[in-house]
């Protein structure tokens, strides 16, 4: 079946740090593949997908390449704010008749200090 | 225009009672999902509604829960019986999709149970 494996957490980091959130995916066919970020005290949001291998997806300063050849979409920003301090979901949308079944990897609490 | 949104954002119940979970999607989307967030599983699929039919329900966990949708708006998750595993936050997505096309899902703010 369809899987996503993320890096386990929480990750701790100063303001202004290099992120990089592991991400991985087990899948038939060629999968859609999103990040969801889910910011204190409010709902899931979509921060950025890729669609297609090779195709990267960019937001807010996050960037995340979809890797075929490593089934991977890490997620990386040069530059972490307080303000990125959220919940971090890697998903995949396995098309064909499961269009819109999102699989969600576990989630990564990311906390950001001054 | 207004996000999803789901009621009640809390709910507090004792093991064995039935309980309503309502969805209201964006205005205009056709696909409807419910989906369920706990400590021991993560975020799960339970449902997809397109319109008013319900293609995949293969991630309802048991029979004791059940879903509509009407008029292709407002959807209904029914969790009868509860049981403590029950307890998690559930969410709702909604996207103008039609059957076949990947499109954004919207996520309302999700129903917090707790079943006692």
């Amino acid at each position: 079946g369809n899987s996503v494996t993320q890096m386990e957490g929480p990750v701790t980091l100063s303001e202004e740090a290099f992120l990089t959130i592991n991400c991985t995916y087990t899948a038939t066919g060629y999968p859609s593949l999103f990040w969801y970020v889910q910011y204190p005290g409010e709902g899931l949001q979509l921060l950025l997908k890729a669609t297609k291998a090779d195709d990267k997806g960019s937001n807010k300063g996050f960037e995340a390449t979809y890797r075929k050849e490593t089934t991977s979409f890490h997620l990386e920003k040069g530059s972490v704010q307080v303000s990125d301090s959220a919940v971090y979901f890697c998903a995949l949308d396995a098309g064909g008749t499961s269009y819109g079944k999102l699989t969600f990897g576990q989630g990564t609490i990311l906390t950001v200090h001054p | 225009g207004a996000g999803v949104s789901q009621s009640p954002s809390n709910k507090v119940t004792e093991k064995g009672k039935d309980v309503e979970l309502r969805c209201d999607p964006i205005s205009g989307h056709t696909a409807l999902y419910w989906y369920r967030q706990s400590l021991g599983q993560g975020l799960e699929f339970l449902i997809y509604f397109q319109g008013n039919s319900a293609p995949d329900k293969s991630g309802l966990p048991s029979d004791r829960f059940s879903a509509e949708r009407t008029g292709g708006s407002v959807s209904t998750l029914t969790i009868q019986r509860t049981q403590q595993e029950d307890s998690a936050v559930y969410l709702c997505a909604s996207s103008p999709k039609a059957f076949g096309v990947e499109e954004t899902q919207y996520f309302g703010p999700g129903t917090r149970l707790l079943v006692l």
